[in-house]
Order: structure tokens, then C-alpha cells, then sequence
């Protein structure tokens, strides 16, 4: 078992380009989770799949992010117009229902937005 | 407002000392707490988890529940250098389906 994939690791935009980031969740998890990750702020939800389709996406900066899961192998984190304060670790984690379950994190995709 | 506040924000403790950990979530919905441990330039990966009120230990770390004040505590004894890392407290909501975490407590073991 590879654990949650996440790529790219690492990925460097100008201000106002499109960043993609992607998420390979464990195989046989039903629940994907998108999060970001500063020193500032700590780690904050951003959005929340079950069974491909999005739950709450109540963390999510409306106007310029957008998630989604077309399949059970991997979930989409489009950020428009990348601004820098959208500097940060972007981590996806897989579980395996909603509820008791732990989340198993990916790596992470650290973003500079300059 | 932060859901889920820890305390102490960073703590220092001796190798072999006792590391105590406080969370407490002003959600009252909120039905099960995980902790989740984070090492420098790592991703966090459970460390335990407790739903029912009381104590629960596995090996050197021990977790404790009130629900009814909505706080738990992860203690840490023998503490080791590489215990040294972000410890993060989260709070989850069965019937809303959300899980919030706190901002974390920076745990440093000195040799």
C-alpha cells in the first residue's frame, strides 16, 4: 500500500497563474479530505468527499478554489489567480468512511505563489 | 473563532520527563477527539483516539476524556528526542460530518 499520493511536491506560480494539485487516496477509502497548512493559521479544512461526491466545502475560499473527485482514484485542487497568500502545504488525507476512522495524510504539495 | 484550542502552545521537557497536553473544543456536538502526531517536514499521522469518557494508554502515551467539559489530554511519559514534534488535537462532529483541528502544541525533548 503506497499511502495517499500526492503530486507535485513541490510547485512554484507566478501571481495570478492556475495551480492543479492532485490526490491519489488510499484504495477502498470512501472519504477524501483537502486541508492547508501554515505557520500562521495552522491546519485548516478546506473541503470533504464521500463516495466521489463533495459534503462541505465550507473551508473553501469561494471565488478562486474549486474541488473535485471524478473518480474513486483521485481528487482535483484547482486554485485560479493564485494570489501569494495562498502560500502553503496543501494536504490531502484519505479515511477509510466518515466517522471513527483515522485519516491517513499524503506528503503534501507545498506551494509558492510569488 | 477557534473551535478547538490547545494549550500549551510549545513545551519543553527533559528526555525522561513528563509531557502533559491540553484540548478543548467549544463545539458542543462534538463527540470523539484524535490526536495526531506531525514531525518536522512530515505529514501528521494519528497517534490515538478516544470517544468514551475516561483514560485510555498505549505504551508510554496516555489519552483522557471528559465529555462532559469537552476536554482531552494526551500525556507523554519517559519523553524521548524523537517525541520532539507538532501535536495536533481534533474534534469531530458525527452528525455534522466535520472534523476541526487545533492549532497544535510544538513538543521539544531535550537530550
Amino acid at each position: 500500500n503506497a499511502g495517499v499520493i500526492q503530486t507535485p511536491r513541490h510547485k512554484v506560480t507566478g501571481k495570478g497563474q492556475e495551480a492543479t494539485l492532485w490526490c491519489e487516496p488510499i484504495s477502498g477509502h470512501s472519504a477524501v479530505f483537502w486541508y492547508r497548512q501554515t505557520i500562521v493559521q495552522g491546519l485548516e479544512f478546506l473541503t470533504y468527499f464521500r463516495n466521489q461526491a463533495p459534503i462541505d466545502d465550507s473551508g473553501m475560499p469561494k471565488e478562486r478554489f474549486s474541488a473535485q473527485m471524478p473518480n474513486q482514484s483521485h481528487s482535483t485542487l484547482k486554485i485560479q489567480s493564485t494570489q501569494p497568500q495562498d502560500s502553503a502545504v496543501y494536504l490531502c488525507a484519505s479515511s477509510l468512511d466518515w466517522g471513527v476512522y483515522e485519516q491517513y495524510f499524503g506528503p503534501g504539495t507545498r506551494l509558492t505563489v510569488l | 473563532q477557534q473551535k478547538v484550542q490547545q494549550s500549551p502552545e510549545s513545551l519543553i521537557v527533559p528526555e525522561g520527563g513528563m509531557a502533559s497536553l491540553n484540548c478543548t473544543s467549544s463545539d458542543r456536538n462534538v463527540d470523539y477527539f484524535w490526536w495526531y502526531r506531525q514531525h518536522s517536514g512530515k505529514s501528521p499521522k494519528m497517534l490515538m483516539s478516544i470517544f468514551s469518557n475516561g483514560e485510555k494508554e498505549e505504551g508510554r502515551f496516555t489519552v483522557h476524556l471528559n465529555k462532559a467539559s469537552l476536554h482531552t489530554s494526551l500525556h507523554i511519559r519517559d519523553s524521548q528526542p524523537s517525541d520532539s514534534a507538532l501535536y495536533l488535537c481534533a474534534a469531530g462532529d458525527t452528525n455534522a460530518y466535520k472534523v476541526i483541528f487545533g492549532k497544535g502544541t510544538h513538543l521539544h525533548v531535550l537530550p
